[in-house]
């Protein structure tokens, strides 16, 4: 497609429950990111892929979250025993470059909102 | 206290109006400074993008860096019902050669634009 692609684009679970996140990158982006954005506030970074490689996690809140790109193309979050404080819009984010100075060229998708009960 | 700091608003103008936004920040490691757009429930899409301090004009929109204060501008100039939106600034550093694009966002500033 033409640009970054997420699904789903609303998601309710019931506290405890598990959930998965997908997202399509452009194509050829090299760089992919996730973002959690909670009502009122700006995206806050949660972890980066370079192709298929993790190469930063810090921004995951705890253990339960987990993402993945093993082929380097589609992404998946994935969300073990959410809790209400996981209820957020999750924001994937595809960029060509790997790395450099242009840092500001992120392709943002419409965000998976995930609502907890 | 959050390394970037917005005031969330609501602004409301006038059509024709300039509007004035403003991000402060804290980590003096940031060089790249970023303006997104965001309308609602749809991702952030980049408006100006500006290395380290000065000023960058494109079409209605000037963005202003000023490292030594720590503190960022976006002006809109002949605002349009259409620039209604929360307007999100963006910064990212250099630290450890480590420049992938990892962005630290303001709260927003929603606006209004009313004809």
């Amino acid at each position: 497609g033409a640009g970054v692609s997420q699904s789903p684009r609303y998601k309710v679970a019931k506290r405890g429950q598990d959930v998965a996140l997908r997202c399509d990158p452009i194509s050829g982006h090299v760089s992919l990111f996730w973002y959690q954005q909670a009502l009122g506030q700006g995206p806050e970074f949660l972890t980066y892929f370079q192709n298929e490689a993790q190469l930063d996690k810090s921004g995951l809140p705890s253990d339960r979250f987990f993402a993945e790109r093993p082929e380097g193309s589609v992404s998946t979050l994935k969300i073990q025993r959410t809790q209400q404080e996981d209820s957020a819009v999750y924001l994937c984010a595809s960029s060509f470059l790997a790395g450099g100075p242009n840092t500001g060229e992120l392709f943002f998708g419409e965000g998976s909102r995930l609502t907890v009960l | 206290q959050k390394e970037v700091e917005q005031d969330p608003g609501p602004l409301s103008v006038p059509e024709g109006a300039i509007v004035s936004l403003n991000c402060t920040y804290s980590n003096s490691a940031f060089q790249y400074f970023m303006w997104y757009r965001q309308y609602s429930r749809k991702g952030p899409e980049l408006l100006m993008y500006t290395y380290s301090s000065g000023n960058k004009e494109d079409g209605r929109f000037t963005a202003q860096v000023d490292k030594s204060s720590k503190y960022i501008s976006l002006f809109i100039r002949d605002s349009q019902p259409s620039d209604s939106a929360t307007y999100l600034c963006a910064m990212s550093s250099n630290a450890g050669g480590t420049s992938y694009g990892k962005l630290t966002f303001g709260q927003g500033t929603i606006l209004t634009v009313h004809p």
